[in-house]
């Protein structure tokens, strides 16, 4: 298993189109998490699932993002009727969380998708 | 608030010479803390995690520390490459009720000249 990856890499789209990006985890990882970043800040969570059950959603997601993770293996987060505003990087990442009280969870991020929309 | 601060915002420093980056927190209750090496236009890598019990985690020319009584990490680089040059972000995890709530620092960014 190579880790995480995102498809695609870059996408250039005009104002009110809508996009569908792509993520695939590590292989045994139950969790996995959408962040976007804009230049010079850190990632900001956007959503997380456990398995296929999306568990939490942050107030950034607005009504034109959603995600899906229909099996439990690889997610899409799908941006509608897209702005100016959501330009940014687009980061997925996944995990392995078990009962053990020792578990730390580590992320493992992908390469990232860069959303331009003029 | 979960707020997790890095200081300093920027810093260049020569190939060969060491630094120490700044990581302070308010996020309870306190899980672990991470710092990640973020190259431009990359995702994240992880370089370290520490527990609550933890106090020192090394990676290679990477070293961590960890004070949970004051919230504050530091990262140790050792003898600098051209290679560090990138961001490095502090994510500190708190736990929530069977999962973790993740807060991520802005970063500093780290520029190694020859």
């Amino acid at each position: 298993d190579t880790g995480v990856s995102q498809d695609p890499r870059h996408k250039i789209t005009k104002r009110g189109q809508n996009v569908t990006f792509r993520c695939d985890p590590i292989s045994e990882h139950n969790r996995l998490y959408w962040y976007r970043q804009t230049l010079g800040q850190g990632p900001e969570f956007l959503t997380y699932f456990q398995n296929e059950a999306q568990l939490e959603k942050s107030r950034l997601l607005s009504d034109r993002f959603s995600a899906e993770r229909p099996k439990g293996s690889f997610s899409t987060l799908e941006i509608q009727r897209t702005e100016q505003g959501d330009s940014a990087m687009y980061l997925c990442a996944s995990s392995f969380r078990d009962r053990g009280p020792q578990s730390t969870d580590t992320q493992y991020f992908g390469p990232g998708t860069r959303l331009t929309v003029l | 608030k979960n707020q997790v601060e890095q200081s300093p915002q920027s810093l260049i420093i020569l190939e060969g010479k060491n630094c120490t980056l700044q990581c302070n927190y308010t996020v309870s209750p306190f899980s672990n803390l991470r710092w990640y090496k973020q190259d431009t236009g990359r995702g994240p890598v992880s370089l370290t995690i520490m527990t609550f019990s933890e106090n020192t985690k090394s990676n290679g020319r990477y070293t961590a520390t960890l004070d949970a009584d004051t919230k504050q990490s530091s990262l140790h680089i050792t003898a600098s490459q051209l290679s560090d040059s990138a961001s490095y972000i502090c994510v500190v995890s708190a736990s929530a009720g069977g999962y973790q709530k993740v807060t991520f620092g802005t970063g500093t960014k780290l520029q190694v000249i020859p």
